[in-house]
């Protein structure tokens, strides 16, 4: 299973840029990438998800570099409502997701 | 429309008891589990469900089962409530069972075994 390591807590105020890092040094050849967010008292809630270089959508965008050993979410101008857990998981699609760990999350505190 | 409701959303029972807990999916997927987040807050897969065939996390007591319907449905039975069955219970679903397919996860039900 790929072990991925990222950050306990975050601050940032209201209006910044946000990128959270995740590593995953023995991340494997067939493993994706993949963000989820939770807020207080909810399920976690897909983000993005990438396997190299730069996936954007409405939402954040994610930086892979090309030896795929971390990653990183990026957060544009984050608002109050972004406060929440942030997961990084690694994956392949032939394991499904019983060998995938969400491990500890990064817990994000917009400040207004 | 809730794609992902579970029942009940606060579950408070006695040790030794039996519980149920009750999960529905409205999105057409083929693939459902159950997740427990604990008090620290680790997300850990307990069940998958795909197709009629069910994958057990080994680490799972035998007290816990899970009863599939129909695709749709995945519910969650537990026999004779421990302490330390105390956490978050969530339910999800995707499309099918790989990684690029999302988790779609429910709101979660809250148990507490006193």
């Amino acid at each position: 299973l790929a072990k991925t390591t990222q950050p306990i807590s975050m601050d940032s105020y209201e209006g910044q840029e946000v990128n959270i890092t995740c590593s995953h040094n023995n991340i494997a050849t067939n493993d994706y990438i993949t963000w989820y967010q939770q807020f207080p008292s909810q399920g976690p809630r897909f983000i993005i998800q990438g396997y190299k270089t730069k996936v954007t959508n409405e939402v954040a965008s994610l930086f892979i570099p090309a030896d795929r050993k971390s990653s990183t979410l990026s957060l544009p101008r984050v608002s109050l409502s972004d406060t929440a857990v942030y997961y990084c998981l690694v994956g392949a699609d032939s394991g499904g997701y019983q060998k995938v760990t969400f491990g500890t999350g990064t817990k994000l505190q917009v400040i207004p | 429309d809730t794609a992902v409701s579970q029942t009940p959303k606060y579950l408070v029972t006695q040790m030794g008891n039996d519980k149920s807990i009750k999960c529905e999916q409205n999105l057409g997927h083929d693939t459902m589990y159950w997740y427990k987040q604990d008090s620290k807050k680790f997300l850990k897969i307990m069940f998958s469900y795909n197709n009629k065939e069910l994958i057990i996390n080994e680490t799972v007591p035998n007290r816990f089962s899970p009863k599939s319907p129909d695709k749709a449905h995945l519910n969650l039975h537990i026999n004779s409530l421990e302490l330390g069955d105390s956490a978050v219970y969530f339910c999800a679903s995707s499309q099918d069972e790989q990684i690029r397919s999302p988790l779609h996860f429910g709101n979660g039900t809250r148990l507490t075994v006193t």
